[in-house]
């Protein structure tokens, strides 16, 4: 299976601060990647698919790049309403998997 | 409205079994492929098992031969049958539509706790 590992695991920042977590897999993924929001006792959000096409929906403040082995996922300006878990996910592979996970967190 | 709500969580003892259901409405469970998708206490998440719109079924390894995916059109209802249950299935079960690979729709989850 790819493996797929984001950094850092938790992120302490503020409002208004741009926020940048980093996704790296385990081999060529092509952009066949996914950003998720998951929020406490809730089921994750779709924020970004294909690296980096944004959900109808999503503000346009998250975005994503990167293709291969090394993504991004940014925040612009981070907003109360964007405190939670995020994480990636690959779906180059049959076997879809996801990241550990990395939590923004109030500074 | 667009949603899926899951039922049939639990506690269930090791080697027990348990069926859990998710109901659609706003969309046909049958035209779309969908899939489940679980998260441990405290831990990210794992594709478990998808269900194709023509029918076919996939499994993560670590279900393969004790869960089956399954669907009823006539409900709108999508299923997972789990059997042989270990204490590691413990997990919030989602039900998701899967588009090209990616969940774009999710369900509430619910628990399954597998312990004596």
């Amino acid at each position: 299976d790819i493996q797929m590992t984001q950094s850092p695991s938790t992120l302490s920042a503020s409002v208004g601060d741009r926020v940048t977590i980093t996704c790296r897999a385990s081999q060529s993924i092509s952009d066949w990647l996914a950003w998720y929001q998951q929020k406490p006792g809730k089921a994750p959000k779709l924020l970004i698919y294909k690296a980096s096409s944004l959900e109808s929906g999503v503000p346009s403040r998250f975005s994503g790049s990167g293709s291969g082995t090394e993504f991004t996922l940014t925040i612009s300006s981070l907003q109360p309403d964007d405190f939670a878990t995020y994480y990636c996910q690959q779906y180059n592979s049959f076997s879809r998997t996801f990241g550990q996970g990395t939590k923004v967190e109030i500074k | 409205e667009v949603q899926l709500v899951e039922t049939g969580g639990g506690l269930i003892q090791p080697g027990g079994s348990l069926r859990l259901s998710c109901a659609a409405s706003g969309f046909t469970v049958s035209g779309n492929y969908m899939s489940w998708v679980r998260q441990a206490p405290g831990k990210g998440l794992e594709w478990v098992s998808v269900i194709y719109g023509g029918g076919n079924t996939y499994y993560a390894d670590s279900v393969k031969g004790r869960f089956t995916i399954s669907r009823d059109s006539s409900k709108n209802t999508l299923f997972l049958q789990m059997n042989s249950l270990r204490v590691e299935d413990t997990a919030v079960y989602y039900c998701a539509k899967w588009r090209g690979g990616i969940f774009d729709l999710w369900g509430q989850g619910t628990l399954v706790t597998v312990s004596s």
